[in-house]
């Protein structure tokens, strides 16, 4: 993958959750965030960057830095356990993938 | 509602060829690029490739290219990813998903077809 994730992020309900995701291309291309609850379809959260689609809570928001962006989930519950994804476009619209975030809600 | 059903999944035989279908409802069909996605059974996400609006551009992962070919038709809602050559390694969850309005995220899938590759 071209796009790097850390494979595991725990925290504790009421927490912060933070999951990096870091890549050359991000410098240049919007990013954008998935979560794929277990046997779910994944779900847009964040789109260009930090952007959320309607319908997703104020809890999830993101920020970009050069070639690290970051997924933030305030005030993390239980329901938000799942693996999440991030992931880059060019100017075709050929996506590339990191290889997803396990959140883990103690 | 928008809304994105795959179909044309199942088990084949290394070296086969198989049809999966993306039926398109909710929303102008035509109007949207649409993306392949795959997920291998406990796995990440790997993207397979994209065909825009027109269906005249489309674009292919490395591990699909040559034997992997994505078109729709337009007039039927419908999105296709005609699959050659099989390989065990293509074992996979297979979705659709439509490319979000201005922007490049795909903000709608659907719940995926099971292909299993097996001798």
């Amino acid at each position: 993958h071209e796009l790097t994730q850390p494979r595991s992020v725990s925290v504790s309900p009421g927490q912060t959750a933070r999951i990096t995701c870091s890549g050359k291309t991000l410098a240049s291309q919007f990013s954008y965030w998935y979560q794929q609850k277990s046997g779910q379809a994944p779900v847009l959260v964040i789109y260009k960057d930090k952007e959320r689609p309607s319908g997703i809570p104020e809890r999830f928001s993101a920020s970009s830095s050069g070639t690290t962006v970051t997924l933030t989930i305030s005030g993390v519950q239980v329901g938000d356990e799942a693996d999440y994804y991030c992931q880059s476009s060019d100017t075709l619209g050929i996506w590339t993938l990191g290889g997803g975030t396990k959140l883990t809600v103690l | 509602q928008v809304r994105l059903v795959e179909s044309g999944g199942g088990v084949v035989q290394p070296g086969t060829s198989l049809r999966l279908s993306c039926a398109a409802s909710g929303f102008t069909f035509g109007d949207y690029g649409m993306h392949w996605v795959r997920q291998p059974p406990g796995k990440g996400l790997d993207w397979v490739g994209i065909i825009h609006y027109g269906g005249k551009n489309m674009y292919y992962a490395d591990s699909v290219k040559g034997r992997f070919t994505i078109s729709r038709d337009n007039s039927k809602n419908i999105l296709y990813l005609h699959m050659n050559s099989l390989r065990v390694d293509d074992t996979a969850l297979y979705y659709c998903a439509r490319v979000g309005y201005g922007q490049d995220g795909g903000d709608h899938w659907g719940q995926g077809t099971l292909v299993t590759v097996s001798s």
